[in-house]
Order: structure tokens, then sequence, then C-alpha cells
């Protein structure tokens, strides 16, 4: 069936480095590729998305790309903020919404 | 503001206990979802109505129920209540009932405790 994997948490990094967090499906047709994000003790927001291969999601400095021949859409960020501390989650919807894990990010300013 | 509303906001309340989650979505949204979020788990996937109907079921426990009503508003009702119960509950909407464009919006979530 149909899967989502993220890497595993916590990623702690300092202010204005370079944000990579990998994730990576499985799926048995075309799904769309979401990143929602969890700010402490809120609920979750829609980040991204991108629905078909080669798109590239972007907000807020966050951008993802949908590659198809990999299976990955990694979350990046150019600079992060410590305001970007957050859990971030992927997910992928074919026909119901897959969520990956979840990867908790650190910054330190 | 995501559009989707939960109350209450905080819920205390004591093992054997029944509580109930209301959860309203987002205007012209038709799918109801709920989820659980403990301290060391991720999201729990519980349970969808679409239209006032069962359209999909994750990880419910038979303590736990829920339905959705014709004004689309949605009730968790959770009994029994035992100590590993508490967490966050989320509610969220989507227009469609599944499918490639289902982009889920989030309410507040309630968190649960039972003591």
């Amino acid at each position: 069936g149909n899967s989502v994997t993220q890497m595993e948490g916590p990623v702690t990094l300092s202010e204005e480095a370079f944000l990579t967090i990998n994730c990576t499906y499985t799926a048995t047709g075309y799904p769309s590729l979401f990143w929602y994000v969890q700010y402490p003790g809120e609920g979750l927001q829609l980040l991204l998305k991108a629905t078909k291969a080669d798109d590239k999601g972007s907000n807020k400095g966050f951008e993802a790309t949908y590659r198809k021949e990999t299976t990955s859409f990694h979350l990046e960020k150019g600079s992060v903020q410590v305001s970007d501390s957050a859990v971030y989650f992927c997910a992928l919807s074919e026909y119901q919404l897959i969520w990956g894990a979840g990867t908790k990010l650190i910054i330190k300013p | 503001d995501s559009g989707v509303t939960q109350t209450p906001k905080h819920l205390i309340t004591a093992t054997g206990q029944r509580v109930t989650l209301r959860c309203s979505p987002r205007s012209g949204d038709l799918s109801v979802y709920w989820y659980q979020q403990s301290l060391d788990q991720g999201l729990q996937f519980l349970i969808q109505y679409y239209n006032g109907e069962e359209r999909a079921k994750g990880n419910i426990l038979e303590r736990f129920s829920a339905q959705q009503f014709p004004d689309l508003h949605s009730e968790l009702n959770l009994s029994s209540l035992e100590l590993g119960d508490s967490a966050l509950y989320f509610c969220a909407s989507s227009v469609v009932g599944g499918g490639s464009y289902n982009e889920q919006f989030f309410g507040p979530g309630t968190r649960l405790t039972v003591l």
C-alpha cells in the first residue's frame, strides 16, 4: 500500500543554516504531495503542496520538488530562523491522506 | 485561522468517564476527519465522515465513536476513558471525500487529560 517515510528527528540546526528534511513515498498511482507544519501548541497548517511530477511547491522560503523518479519530496530552506522550530509532516494523497511520522526541527539562535 | 473550529479547547476528566468533542468544518467542506496525537506518537487517523456518512476508518478504538450531523458538524465520543487516552484530538475538514486533491484544513485541537 501507499506509505510515506520521513527522516527521524529531532533535527537541530543553528539559525541561518540550510535545511533539508527528507521525505520519500511509495504509491501505486499519481498522488499529490504535501508538507504540513505544526508550531508548538497549535494545529497543523498546510505549508506547501505539489500535485504532479516536477512541480515545485513553495511558501515562506520553504521549497519541495515532486520527484517521481526518486519518489521523493524533500523539504528545503536556505536559511532557517528560530521561528521555524516546529514539527514538519510529509503526506501524500492518492485517495486518502497518508502521513509521515513527523520530523521535529529545533533551531538554535 | 483555518476556518475549522473545535470545542472545547481543553478537557480534564477522570478515568471511566465519557466525553464529547465537537468540530465544525470550514464552510463548504463536506468531509470531516478526526485524528489523535499523543506525546510520543505521530498523527493517528481515527475516522472520516463525508456528507453525513462514514467514509474511512483508521485506528479508532471500539470505545470511541463519531458522527456527522446534517449541518455537517461532527462529534467524537470517547467513553470508558483510560489514562492512555490523554492526547490532542484534531479535527480536519476538506471539500472532497478523497482523491489526489484531498487538502485538509485542521482545527486548533482539543487537549484531553484523563486523570
